[in-house]
């Protein structure tokens, strides 16, 4: 079963814009995660945020997690081609060899 | 450093047969999963591994589903037999022991026909 749901299902932005996508999730977490997929390809771990952060960096990626709303955000600024894609949050219980259970995703895509 | 590999990377079968996937982890990395992904869904969990033990393969239809980890390395997963519903990619992911970022292969496209 999914676990996470994100929003929204489909995003179409101009390059050089930012682009927010959300995850919500349903029970309680240890440690939520964001990945990225490039069409016909594995997936790529983008950044972990743990249950006690509230924000976390990485170059152009901001991550916000809300445990009292069980949920997150995933902002991409100043977008390029390259970072067209689809987004998936996932949710890991504890921290360690922990299953991960993974949303719906997000389909980005930058127009040039 | 090398990836994760899978292999083939693209498979077509009719229903009811038989087929196999391959997975080499990253050297070192303990844990191997297996993942089904249905176009336009997330990768769902499969089975997990623990060097050669099986950690969750609670949602491992094992009716037709077998998968195995010789010597705590390789894996392979066995579809048999195959329905039209397994259509899917599959993903092989690994980690180290303790961590939970997932280094993913990039997976097979199986279309059963």
């Amino acid at each position: 079963s999914q676990q996470g749901e994100e929003d929204p299902q489909a995003l179409s932005i101009q390059e050089g814009e930012n682009a927010t996508m959300n995850c919500s999730y349903k029970t309680s977490i240890n440690n939520l995660q964001w990945y990225r997929q490039n069409s016909g390809r594995g997936l790529v771990h983008l950044i972990l945020i743990r249950s006690n952060e509230r924000e976390k960096h990485s170059g152009r990626l901001r991550v916000t997690l809300d445990t009292s709303k069980k949920s997150s955000s995933l902002l991409i600024t100043a977008s390029r081609a390259a970072d067209t894609a689809s987004y998936f949050c996932a949710t890991a219980r504890s921290f360690g060899n922990e299953k991960l259970t993974f949303g719906t995703g997000t389909r980005l895509t930058i127009i040039p | 450093e090398a990836g994760v590999a899978q292999s083939p990377r693209y498979k077509i079968i009719e229903k009811r047969q038989s087929v196999a996937f391959w997975c080499n982890p990253i050297s070192g990395h303990a844990t191997l999963y297996w993942y089904q992904q249905i176009l336009g869904q997330g990768p769902k969990l499969l089975i997990q591994f623990q060097n050669n033990g099986v950690v969750d393969d609670s949602q491992l239809p094992k009716d037709r589903f077998s998968a195995e980890r010789l010597k705590g390395v390789d894996s392979t997963l066995k579809i048999q037999p195959a329905k039209l519903e397994d259509s899917a990619v599959y993903l092989c992911a690994s980690s180290l022991a303790g961590i939970n970022e997932q280094f993913f292969g990039p997976g097979t496209r199986l279309t059963v026909l």
